[in-house]
This record gives C-alpha cells, structure tokens and sequence, in this order.
C-alpha cells in the first residue's frame, strides 16, 4: 500500500489565489522529503528539499517567496503556491526519504494543478 | 554537475520479449541506484533498487549495477503491454538525501 499520501489529488483555483497541496509519510518519519513539479511528457524537476524544523532548500530557479514548504512535523511537509497564475499548472509530486531497507525516497500520488 | 543520462526513447519491444534499460551516472561517489516506474498521468513507483556490483532480481526484473563502468541497466522479462511506462534511474550520492533522476526512458511494449 501507498507510503506517502498527497492530497488534494485534483486542485482547480483562480488565478491570484494561493493552493496548499499536503504530503505525509503513513508509517514512518521522514526528516527529508522533496517536492518536484512535472509538466506533461516531460522529466521530473526537483522544486526543492523540505527539511523537518529548517527551512527548505530551493533549486535554482524556483521562487522560495512562491512556493512556499513548511516541514513542521517528521511526517507532514506542505507546499503553498502563492498567487497562482495558469504558467503555475502542473502536476506536483512530492516524496519521502525513508530510512532502512533500501534507504530510498517514496513518491505521494501527485497533485493535478490547474490555474484559470 | 552530478547527472544521470538515459535515452529517452520510446523502446518499443514486442510482448513477451526482454526489455533492456540503460542509465549512466557521472559522480563515481555513488552508491545506491533506483528504478522507478512512471505511468502516464501518476507518480513513480518503486521497481527495486541495487548497492553492489553485479546483477539482482526481482520476478521478471532484474537490475544489474557495474560501478568501474558507472553504469546500471533494468531488464524485464517477458514484457507485458502492462509494462509500457517511463522508468526513471535514480541515483544517490555516498552522503545525505539527495537523489538525481534521469530523464526516464520511455518503454512501449506492443501486444
């Protein structure tokens, strides 16, 4: 079963407006999770790292004052994006690096974002 | 710049044939290597995952790892439709969190 969930699944908003979208791990802590965004047919782009109780670490190129990441708890990260316009839509992926066997990431489900 | 290079495809296979993916990495540091499978519209999912040289499988994929030649393949046996997907090489460094994705190979597995 799934190890990292996302939520909301599906997200419509208006553009100027600011979406939440959520990430836990289900049954491990994770003091590492990652947010990326995927436009269609093309490769996964690392937004940033979300680190418990610190701040994120952006990729170059990706607006920290936009895309907001809170890491309040060893299972929960939060991205924001704020005043959303429609270049903004796209898919959103988070994951979770899980410590032991394999030390690996796991992938939430996704997040389908459109901005109108 | 640590990368991680995969032809893009698409690799078109028949059913039941073996499928061979193909992922090289630059940073000799590495030490962990991933495959994901991406279906179109979801998010990865974990295939297996391989440490040390040589081969490991896992049903009908088996990942094979030569670290003198930085180089980790995927291959599946006995290809379904069910298999045409993207898969993605991951690979992490000897210290911390952070993995680099390639960009995935396109697979296409035609009945």
């Amino acid at each position: 079963g799934a190890v990292v969930s996302q939520h909301p699944s599906w997200v419509i908003c208006k553009s100027g407006t600011s979406v939440k979208i959520e990430c836990r791990s289900l049954d491990f802590q994770a003091t590492t999770m990652f947010w990326y965004r995927q436009f269609p047919k093309q490769s996964l782009m690392l937004m940033a790292t979300s680190n418990e109780g610190s701040k994120a670490t952006y990729e170059q190129g990706v607006e920290k004052d936009k895309f907001l990441i809170n890491h309040a708890s060893l299972t929960l990260s939060t991205l924001t994006v704020t005043s959303a316009h429609p270049e903004d839509s796209s898919f959103y992926i988070c994951s979770a690096y899980r410590r032991g066997e394999g030390n690996t990431i796991y992938f939430g489900e996704g997040s389908w974002l459109t901005v109108v | 710049q640590k990368e991680v290079e995969q032809n893009s495809g698409p690799l078109s296979v028949p059913e039941g044939a073996i499928a061979s993916l193909n992922c090289t990495y630059s940073d000799r540091g590495s030490q962990s290597f991933f495959w994901y499978r991406q279906y179109s519209g979801k998010s990865p999912e974990l295939i297996m995952f391989i440490y040390s040289n040589g081969d490991k499988e896992d049903g009908r994929f088996t990942a094979q790892l030569n670290k003198a030649s930085q180089y980790v393949s995927l291959l599946i046996r006995d290809s379904q439709p069910s298999d045409s997907a993207t898969y993605l090489c991951a690979v992490k460094g000897p210290s911390g969190q952070n993995f680099v994705f390639g960009p995935g190979t396109r697979l296409s597995v035609l009945p």
